[in-house]
């Protein structure tokens, strides 16, 4: 079964900071990767999907590349705000399967 | 954009009730999935179905059943809720097999007393 580890749990950094969230998954046979946000009390939010035949997509600020040799994806924030301050959480689809698999997330503090 | 709407944002209910959450999806999406989410153990998922009247059971169906008469809704129905079902939950929709991209609802907070 798939599974999906994000380290670190926590971290806070100075606005302005360029910054690596990571994700690493055990079945290299993933299908689609997917980043996204959530803040406190809320739904998330779909941030970048990567498509199996892809390796890398970029929205704005935010860049995602996808490892599957490794077993690795990271979420790539250049020039953090204060507004990125949220939980990142990333999550893969197996080939044959329907379902997301996350990890636990990676709680974002970006400090004025 | 798509839209998927959580009937409810809050909910308070009592031991032993039946409780029905209510989600809906206005684009066309084939797969749509219900998920609970606690502090430390992440999002786990309870059912999925990926066609009408189609279900699936997830990682953590006890106690859980869904109903999908209609393609764009999909109802999470707790038999008789206990207060270790105290959880948020969150509906998910994703357009078909091949392309699994999932958009989520704004979650309900549900409070069993």
């Amino acid at each position: 079964k798939q599974e999906v580890t994000q380290i670190p749990a926590a971290l806070s950094v100075p606005e302005g900071e360029n910054l690596v969230l990571n994700c690493s998954f055990t079945d290299s046979a993933i299908y689609n990767l997917q980043w996204f946000r959530q803040d406190p009390g809320k739904g998330l939010t779909s941030l970048l999907l990567i498509q199996s035949s892809q390796r890398e997509q970029t929205s704005g600020r935010l860049n995602a590349s996808l490892d599957k040799s490794s077993g690795r994806s990271t979420l790539y924030i250049a020039a953090s705000q204060p507004g990125d301050s949220a939980t990142y959480l990333c999550a893969g689809t197996g080939a044959g399967s329907y379902q997301l698999t996350f990890g636990k997330g990676t709680k974002l503090s970006v400090i004025p | 954009d798509v839209k998927v709407t959580q009937s409810s944002r809050y909910l308070v209910k009592r031991t032993g009730e039946k409780v029905f959450l209510e989600c809906v999806q206005d684009m066309d999406h084939e797969n749509m999935f219900w998920y609970r989410q606690d502090p430390g153990l992440g999002l786990r998922l309870i059912y999925f179905s990926y066609d009408v009247k189609m279900k699936e059971k997830g990682d953590i169906p006890e106690g859980y059943s869904v109903s999908r008469e209609k393609k764009e809704r999909f109802s999470l129905i707790l038999e008789s809720a206990s207060t270790n079902q105290t959880s948020m939950y969150l509906c998910a929709s994703s357009f078909s097999y091949l392309n699994t991209e999932a958009f989520f609802g704004q979650g309900t907070r549900l409070t069993v007393v």
